[in-house]
């Protein structure tokens, strides 16, 4: 078991341009959630995917955002027009989902660290 | 509703004990504890679910109090790898998905020698 990966792990870009991240989750784990963490702040939820649909999204992920799970393997986070707001630690989580019963937990990946200029 | 951790931060001498709140201002589902240190992933320690029941994880235990809205966390005879921000992490009931964790602002602990 690898746990969740991500990449890149950092990302500089500068203001207008579009980046996108990678979250590999851990296999055989169907729910898979993105969360934003700026610094002095817990991670805010963003979204959260079961297998490959996104069954929910935070008011906080606004129209430059979208997020994809395609197959209900890896997803991406794709922000358009990145303003300097939008930096931050951008964090994958997985988790096992039904089959965990009610004690499903939250596996966090290392995080992609974004830096707009 | 994001939750209210106390206090933001404490400091301890290796082998002391602190006690870390989260409360909710909402009905609780669950409550989930992660440490996370300096530039890396928050680390999963325990949940614990409605019912007021108690977790342990090495020398670190947990309460729920379903009725108060809060979980405190325990730390005993604390080493200095304990260091770290905690972060409290509630699932709410409401309409939409049980599932997101709505994360307080942490409480940064540091253990000296």
């Amino acid at each position: 078991d690898t746990g969740v990966s991500q990449d890149p792990r950092h990302k500089i870009t500068k203001r207008g341009q579009n980046v996108t991240f990678r979250c590999d989750p851990i296999s055989e784990h169907n729910r898979l959630y993105w969360y934003r963490q700026t610094l002095g702040q817990g991670p805010e939820f963003l979204t959260y995917f079961q297998n490959e649909a996104q069954l929910e999204k935070s008011r906080l992920l606004s129209d430059r955002f979208s997020a994809e799970r395609p197959k209900g393997s890896f997803s991406t986070l794709e922000i358009q027009r990145t303003e300097q707001g939008d930096s931050a630690m951008y964090l994958c989580a997985s988790s096992l989902g039904a089959a965990s019963g009610i004690k499903d937990t939250q596996y966090f990946g290392p995080g992609t660290r974004l830096t707009v200029l | 509703q994001q939750p209210v951790q106390s206090p933001q931060a404490v400091i301890l001498r290796e082998g002391e004990d602190a006690v870390i709140n989260c409360s909710s201002s909402k009905a609780l589902y669950s409550v989930h504890w992660y440490r996370q240190k300096h530039g890396e992933a928050p680390v999963f320690l325990m949940i614990l679910l409605k019912g007021g029941e108690q977790k342990g994880h090495e020398k670190i235990s947990a309460s729920f109090n379903e009725k108060k809205q809060q979980s405190s966390l325990y730390l005993t005879a604390s080493q200095l790898s304990y260091s770290g921000t905690y972060f409290c992490g509630t699932e709410t009931f409401s309409g939409g998905s049980n599932y997101k964790l709505t994360f307080g602002k942490g409480t940064l602990l540091t253990v000296n020698p």
